[in-house]
């Protein structure tokens, strides 16, 4: 099964506009990603987000980690047409039957309009 | 500037031929992953290398075969590609595994189709 789920699952906002998408799993974690992917592209790393971190930043972007709900987010701020993609978190959980691999999450797909 | 390369871009190919994508990294990680990404879903993690160990998944058709002949190559084989196989084949790499904390570099994957 998969480990992340994505909140929500498709997200439409203007440019200018904060966009703010939810990522949970189930079990511990090393540490949590986010990823983009554009259509019909390979998935692009954003954000890396360790278990003993609460918050990064990075240009427009700001990921907190919550490891006690198991949640994490992703906010995009001042959005743009570019940000028009799949927005991906991944998890590299800290079970031995997960050694060396990622859980995706489903995804959220976010439309910037003009 | 260092990348995932992935090839062909597009690849049709009829039923039951077999078909081989080629991924290939001037990064110089050990690790090398294969993913099969269907429309609206989230990559599914077929297999990858830590160096020349090759991990299965458990959930990985027989029909799916890896090599890695050397660090910057690696192969996906489909032996007998079903209509139910066309998808977006995404190669990836990375510098360690479980707790290395180290991000996956992507390729821009092959879109498969079957005739």
């Amino acid at each position: 099964s998969q480990q992340g789920e994505e909140d929500p699952q498709a997200l439409s906002i203007q440019e200018g506009e904060n966009a703010t998408m939810n990522c949970s799993y189930k079990t511990s974690i090393n540490n949590l990603q986010w990823y983009r992917q554009n259509s019909g592209r390979g998935l692009v790393h954003l954000i890396l987000i360790r278990s003993n971190e609460r918050e990064k930043h990075s240009g427009r972007l700001r990921v907190t980690l919550d490891t006690s709900k198991k949640s994490s987010s992703l906010l995009i701020t001042a959005s743009r047409a570019a940000d028009t993609a799949s927005y991906f978190c991944a998890t590299d959980a800290m079970t031995t039957d997960s050694w060396g691999k990622f859980q995706f999450g489903a995804g959220t797909q976010v439309v910037v309009t003009p | 500037d260092a990348m995932v390369i992935q090839n062909p871009r597009y690849q049709v190919t009829q039923f039951g031929k077999p078909v081989t994508l080629s991924c290939s990294q001037t990064l110089n990680h050990n690790v090398m992953y294969w993913y099969q990404q269907k429309s609206s879903q989230a990559p599914k993690l077929l297999f990858h290398y830590y160096d020349k160990d090759f991990n299965n998944e458990a959930d990985t058709p027989d029909n799916f075969q890896s090599r890695r002949p050397n660090t910057s190559f690696c192969f996906l084989d489909i032996r007998s590609p079903g209509l139910g196989d066309a998808a977006m084949y995404l190669c990836a790499t990375s510098r360690g595994l479980q707790g290395a904390n180290q991000p996956q570099h992507f390729g821009d994957g092959t879109r498969l189709s079957i005739l």
